[in-house]
């Protein structure tokens, strides 16, 4: 069984700081990891793709991948109220479909 | 504002009705997916169709019936649901056949109540 897995959170961070969320999978041959914001009652959001090692940076957003250790990581840096959300880390299964984690719930305190 | 439309926004319906829910996209986009996500849980995915033809189907009950009528559009019919069945319906696409390097964008849901 192909698992993505995140840490349930919340994690709280204050106005201003940087927040990071992470995220690891099972399957080596994983090829594309997305970030979806995801705010309650509402559907999920693209917020970043990443599909090689390294980091990607978009704005106040910079994903993080590894795929030697299975890792992939978003850092928000300047966390604002509206950041506070759901986050669902995504990676692609075998299939070409999507597997999403349970997903982070962030919570931003002015 | 989402390129991939969905209706209705809302949907109450009793387990002896039939219904269908309705997707739209004009982005060009290769595949289809149904998602249904259930409070404080991930999206799980239902089914998807690639080039309008079916690729993946999760084991998902004969209740719930997919039709692709062309590249665009993504029809979910419903019948004899289950209480248990009521959620927020997803509808998604990608530019792709499949998500290898080609992310989903997602409808802004069904919210489905089963009564």
């Amino acid at each position: 069984q192909k698992e993505v897995e995140q840490n349930s959170g919340p994690l709280s961070v204050p106005e201003g700081a940087i927040a990071s969320l992470n995220c690891t999978y099972s399957d080596r041959g994983s090829q594309s990891f997305f970030w979806y914001r995801q705010y309650s009652g509402k559907s999920p959001e693209l917020i970043m793709s990443i599909y090689s090692n390294g980091d990607k940076e978009d704005g106040r957003f910079t994903a993080q991948l590894n795929k030697a250790s299975q890792y992939v990581s978003l850092l928000i840096r300047d966390s604002q109220p509206s950041d506070s959300a759901t986050y669902l880390c995504a990676v692609s299964g075998s299939q070409g479909n999507l597997i999403f984690g349970k997903g982070t719930k962030l919570s931003v305190k002015p | 504002d989402t390129e991939v439309t969905q209706t209705p926004k809302h949907l109450v319906m009793g387990m002896t009705n039939k219904k269908s829910l309705k997707c739209e996209q004009h982005m060009g986009h290769r595949a289809m997916y149904w998602y249904k996500q259930k409070a404080k849980k991930p999206p799980e995915l239902m089914f998807v169709y690639s080039y309008e033809k079916l690729s993946i189907n999760e084991s998902v009950p004969s209740r719930f019936s997919p039709e692709c009528p062309n590249s665009s559009l993504l029809n979910l019919h419903l019948h004899a649901l289950q209480p248990e069945d009521s959620a927020l319906y997803l509808c998604a696409s990608s530019q792709e056949g499949t998500a290898y390097n080609s992310p989903l964008h997602f409808g802004n849901g069904t919210r489905l109540t089963v009564t």
